[in-house]
């Protein structure tokens, strides 16, 4: 079980907009930056979005982060089929002697 | 380019132990703290354990502590995860991942960019 909760999957046609969620808590998200990975299997996840809406470079703009209170969002605009992926939320906890945690992933299907 | 090769996975029996690498390029490996970050098959991500720049800041998940030692050797740009006691539960992609930001502590970064794993598959 993991400690950040994201929804198993999210759906959409080409060119369409997908949001997906990752909710926390106080010692974690509500503290603490979140940031996004991307994972196309078998390949190593990379980071699609740092302290909840930073970019890095070469991570087109379709795609948006956003975090209010103790949850954060990722939006995908103008779906494309190379989109479809596992996109992970992660953030640090303060929680006891601090670690990084981990949502359990949100299957992107580009129908 | 920054490169992150993982080795030392393998196929362990339950209660015997293993020692991860990873070699480090391309980036002053020094300035940066790593971290280890494992995959079951079919699951998600689970940060095992992180060691900053300089080895004065290192922390575990809870699963692995007191089993795990993480260690880093600056001069040779290698990062390492001596695994004991061993679990089923341990089977899993282990990925050797950098930190985004200078001489941060443990939990001011995020993870950038990842290595490609080093598979470790415990079972009798």
């Amino acid at each position: 079980q993991s400690v950040l909760t994201q929804p198993p999957s999210v759906s959409g046609p080409p060119g369409q907009t997908v949001t997906m969620s990752c909710s926390g808590s106080r010692s974690n998200i509500g503290t603490n930056y979140v940031s996004w990975y991307q994972q196309l299997p078998p390949a190593a996840p990379r980071l699609l979005m740092f302290r909840n809406n930073q970019r890095p470079s070469g991570v087109p703009d379709r795609f948006s982060g956003s975090k209010s209170g103790t949850s954060a969002s990722l939006a995908i605009t103008g779906l494309r089929p190379e989109d479809e992926a596992v996109y992970f939320c992660a953030a640090w906890s303060d929680s006891l002697d601090g670690s990084w945690v981990f949502g359990g992933g949100t299957k992107l299907t580009v129908l | 380019e920054v490169q992150l090769v993982e080795s030392g996975g393998g196929l362990v029996q339950p209660g015997r132990s293993l020692r991860l690498s990873c070699a480090a390029s391309g980036f002053s490996f020094d300035d940066f703290a790593m971290h280890w970050v494992r995959q079951a098959p079919g699951k998600g991500l689970e940060w095992v354990s992180g060691i900053s720049w300089n080895s004065g800041d290192i922390g575990y998940a809870d699963s692995v502590k007191g089993r795990f030692i993480i260690s880093r050797d600056n001069a040779n740009n290698s990062l390492y995860l001596q695994m004991n006691s061993l679990r089923v539960e341990d089977t899993a992609l282990y990925f050797c991942v950098k930190d985004a930001r200078v001489a941060a502590s443990l939990g001011a970064g995020w993870f950038d960019p990842w290595g490609q794993g080093t598979l470790v598959t415990v079972s009798s």
